[in-house]
């Protein structure tokens, strides 16, 4: 199956700096990745999807200015939280799509664990 | 707006039993259904995908069913191990290429 890597796999930052994410799928190209977060003891929630060459789309709720989304090519995007204050601290995920590589099933990121101090 | 519920939300049996984990979706046009399993502070690890025009799927001592018209979806689980204690996750999505809606999990603990 497809693999998809995250980096860095933890990140601990000060409140108030920002963070980069990044999510690359390794075996093929995907115009489309999303992004989920989940906060301890609860499920993933989707917070955006990450679109090659177009603007990202947010969920109700997320805040664009602060989750800035860039999906710099077929087999990068990246999440930048800005300003990050400790109620960001959660598990980021990101998946990608196995329609570009013919199965229908989701390629899922082994996730970013950012704590904010 | 699909809504995906996991009932028992935790379980706990001895080793060697057989047990069912239950999903169940508010909207009977979700194209295939994955189950994931999900360690204490790790990522997804895959388990199942049952597609669309699939009823069930198996991969050893797994078999997870999918009833589209009852909007249910279980995971049988056959002689538990130790091992399988986890968080066990299904989540769904109405093509292949859109984002999942996931439940909020079981879990399992399996005593030796």
């Amino acid at each position: 199956g497809a693999v998809v890597s995250q980096h860095p796999s933890w990140v601990i930052c000060k409140s108030g700096t920002s963070v980069k994410i990044e999510c690359r799928s390794l075996d093929f190209q995907a115009t489309t990745m999303f992004w989920y977060r989940q906060f301890p003891k609860q499920s993933l929630m989707l917070m955006a999807t990450s679109n090659e060459g177009s603007k990202a789309t947010y969920e109700q709720g997320v805040e664009k200015d602060k989750f800035l989304i860039n999906h710099a090519s077929l087999t990068l995007s990246t999440l930048t939280v800005t300003s990050a204050h400790p109620e960001d601290s959660s598990f980021y995920i990101c998946s990608v799509p196995g329609g570009a590589g013919g199965t229908d099933t989701q390629y899922f990121g082994p996730g970013t664990r950012l704590t904010v101090l | 707006k699909q809504e995906v519920t996991q009932i028992p939300a935790a379980l706990s049996v001895p080793e060697g039993e057989n047990l069912v984990l239950n999903c169940s979706f508010t909207d009977s046009a979700i194209y295939n259904l994955q189950w994931f399993r999900q360690d204490p502070g790790k990522g997804l690890t895959s388990l199942l995908l049952i597609q669309s025009s699939q009823r069930e799927q198996t991969s050893g001592r797994l078999n997870a069913s999918l009833d589209k018209s009852s909007g249910r979806s279980t995971l049988y689980i056959a002689a538990s191990q130790p091992g399988d204690s986890a968080t066990y996750l299904c989540a769904g999505g109405p093509s292949g290429n859109t984002p999942l809606v996931f439940g909020k999990g079981t879990r399992l603990s399996v005593i030796a």
